[in-house]
């Protein structure tokens, strides 16, 4: 069965320093999300692809957050300079008419 | 803004109970809505969808959810669960594009 894969799939990092997650979605889904998922809390969505353009990237902090997926399939979200608050677990799903198959995600610490 | 309710945040339950799990959405127009779930160390599965059409929908594992429009409602039941079914519930809706989650419940099964 097609899974979305992720990696890495644990991070620790310093503040201030750069991180990136790469996902590789399911083969022909058009539609990619990168989530923030806080414990305790539901995902939030940070961006949302339709083949390689954003759709959505209004909950995105864009001063320091940034997704690409240049050529519409996989895709990195990078974080520059990293902060404490931003450690979370960080799930990317891909779908085909809505219906989102999810990764395993990439557990974010910043110490 | 679009939004996504839980009621329960935690449940507790003994095996052979029926479960019953609650989820409002906020939105006016065309919603499609979903239940996931995540098992201990899993990612996050797809339980059931609601599109269109009957609003009983059944899903995996013998779960089912009922879309009540004049309620904003896509309740989860299941009439009597497993001890396996412990696990963390997410309802999400998607309306015009944008993906929703409420903040999960937690349903813990004691054998």
């Amino acid at each position: 069965e097609a899974e979305v894969a992720q990696s890495p799939r644990y991070k620790i990092t310093e503040k201030s320093q750069a991180v990136a997650f790469w996902c590789d979605p399911i083969s022909g889904h058009a539609t990619l999300y990168w989530y923030r998922q806080i414990l305790g809390q539901g995902p939030e969505l940070l961006v949302q692809f339709q083949d390689e353009s954003v759709v959505d990237d209004s909950q995105l902090p864009k001063d320091r957050f940034s997704a690409e997926r240049l050529k519409g399939v996989d895709s990195t979200l990078k974080i520059q300079p990293a902060e404490l608050g931003d450690s979370a677990m960080y799930l990317c799903a891909s779908s085909l008419l809505d219906e989102q198959y999810f990764g395993p995600g990439t557990r974010l610490t910043v110490t | 803004a679009q939004s996504v309710s839980q009621h329960n945040h935690h449940v507790i339950l003994s095996e052979a109970a029926s479960l019953e799990l609650g989820c409002n959405y906020s939105y006016g127009g065309t919603v499609n809505l979903f239940w996931y779930v995540q098992y201990p160390g899993q990612h996050l599965q797809l339980l059931l969808k609601y599109f269109s059409g009957d609003p009983l929908v059944k899903g995996i594992k013998g779960f089912e959810a009922e879309f009540i429009k004049s309620k904003f409602s896509f309740n989860l039941r299941k009439p009597s669960v497993q001890w396996s079914d412990t696990a963390e519930y997410f309802c999400a809706a998607i309306s015009a594009g944008k993906s929703t989650f409420g903040d999960g419940t937690t349903l813990t099964v004691k054998p």
